[in-house]
């Protein structure tokens, strides 16, 4: 099986909020990241958490990690039509450290 | 400061035919990466560097090759182009494998 999943979509209203999820297959993964990607545009970096930590807020985004179920969220609060974009969660562990990316999530805006 | 450039921007190959895409980066990276990205599979990571002279296969490295002779650069080979390779290649660098990663625009590459 995969080593990271997310549903492929999620669709929401202006002014909502979003809440990604993933789940992932390593127990010793240490860095969990969440990366945006907008529409004919490369990836680039939102928020990343330690496995130590259980919660991390910045700003509109707050994301929840639950070591013990292997499970990662990004909630979006206010969410916004520019939040229109994919979202891939990844896992990073020992080793290589390389991450390992999701499949993605497109989130949609409706207004 | 451009950050990660890649070059061409797209670009339709035939059956069997070779072509190289570029990677540049201006951040002085030791880790280099490329990627394809199709519908519903999300980030595959072709061949990564961690350092200059250095590569390594990733996930789906067959039908690829890369060289990284200076650390700014990173080059991908098609040296048999197959219609299975149609897909939007990214490149990526990072100071350390835990790192946040940098992306390029990306690549869309067609092979008929």
């Amino acid at each position: 099986g995969e080593d990271v999943e997310q549903s492929l979509f999620l669709s929401v209203r202006e002014g909502d909020s979003s809440v990604i999820n993933c789940t992932y297959t390593d127990s010793s993964s240490t860095y969990l990241y969440w990366y945006k990607q907008e529409p004919g545009a490369g990836l680039q970096l939102l928020t990343y958490i330690f496995s130590n930590m259980d919660m991390k807020q910045d700003q509109r985004l707050t994301v929840l990690l639950n070591k013990k179920d292997k499970h990662l969220s990004l909630r979006i609060a206010d969410t916004q039509t520019g939040d229109s974009a994919i979202y891939f969660c990844a896992e990073s562990s020992g080793g290589s450290y390389i991450p390992t990316f999701g499949r993605g999530t497109s989130l949609i805006v409706h207004p | 400061n451009a950050g990660v450039t890649q070059t061409p921007k797209f670009r339709v190959l035939k059956t069997g035919q070779s072509m190289t895409l570029l990677c540049a980066q201006d951040m002085n990276h030791e880790y280099m990466y490329w990627y394809r990205q199709d519908p519903g599979m999300g980030l595959r990571l072709i061949h990564y560097s961690v350092g200059e002279g250095t590569t390594a296969k990733g996930e789906v490295p067959d039908g690829y090759n890369v060289s990284r002779l200076k650390k700014q650069n990173f080059l991908l080979g098609l040296e048999s182009a197959a219609p299975s390779q149609t897909s939007v290649y990214f490149c990526a660098s990072s100071y350390s494998d835990r790192a946040e990663q940098y992306f390029g625009p990306g690549t869309r590459l067609t092979v008929t």
